[in-house]
């Protein structure tokens, strides 16, 4: 199967300051590509779609211009999780779509701590 | 609204079977997924259904039924590595991905 790959994969950061998480795909290109955020012992919940060369599409509740995505090319999407604050800590994992069937290929998370 | 139903959890003995069910009401339909997910890890892929009918993987086999909109993920000769959250996941008419809650799978010795 296609393979995403997350940079970093674990990140702890101080409280206010701007955390980047690198999404790629390693051996397809992905038109488009989401951003999930998972908190313990919860589902997956769809945060952004990230359509390369535009605007990313925001679900209801998630602020854009606090969790900025960048969709520069085929193979990156970035997500900036800007001012970050305790309640961002979080799993943040993203997706890119592949093959015929539109299957989701998921990197494998960043886990992210806002001490 | 769009809804996914799957239980909470589940628990099972192993080298038994078990028997995930998963039951959909979207806007649409263009596939159903099921995903394994182990605790602290990113989901990963287990199959695809989109014609009625079973899909038999290995230990593995999904089931769909378009017209009960219902799908179930069954699980031969249970492992303890088998122990794990399985999420159900419908493509809507729209290929948004609709996410179920997961149930938790418990595997006891």
């Amino acid at each position: 199967g296609a393979v995403v790959s997350q940079h970093p994969s674990r990140v702890i950061c101080k409280s206010g300051t701007s955390v980047k998480i690198e999404c790629r795909s390693l051996d397809f290109q992905a038109t488009t590509m989401f951003w999930y955020r998972q908190f313990p012992k919860q589902s997956l919940m769809l945060m952004a779609t990230s359509n390369e060369g535009s605007k990313a599409t925001y679900e209801q509740g998630v602020e854009k211009d606090k969790f900025l995505i960048n969709h520069a090319s085929l193979t990156l999407s970035t997500l900036t999780v800007t001012s970050a604050h305790p309640e961002d800590s979080s799993f943040y994992i993203c997706s890119g779509l592949a093959g015929e069937r539109n299957e989701q290929f998921f990197g494998p998370g960043t886990r992210l701590t806002v001490l | 609204g769009q809804n996914i139903d799957q239980p909470t959890e589940m628990t099972a003995t192993e080298g038994a079977i078990v028997q995930i069910n998963c039951t959909y009401q979207t806007s649409g339909f263009n596939g159903l997924f099921w995903y394994q997910q182990h605790a602290g890890e990113a989901p990963t892929f287990l199959s695809y259904n989109v014609l009625d009918g079973l899909e038999e993987k290995g230990r593995f086999s999904s089931f769909l039924s378009r017209s009960k909109g219902y799908s179930y993920l069954l699980l031969k000769e249970l492992q303890m590595k088998d122990s794990a959250s399985y999420l159900c996941a419908v493509l809507d008419s729209n290929y948004q991905l609709i996410w179920g809650a997961g149930t938790k799978l418990i595997i006891k010795p």
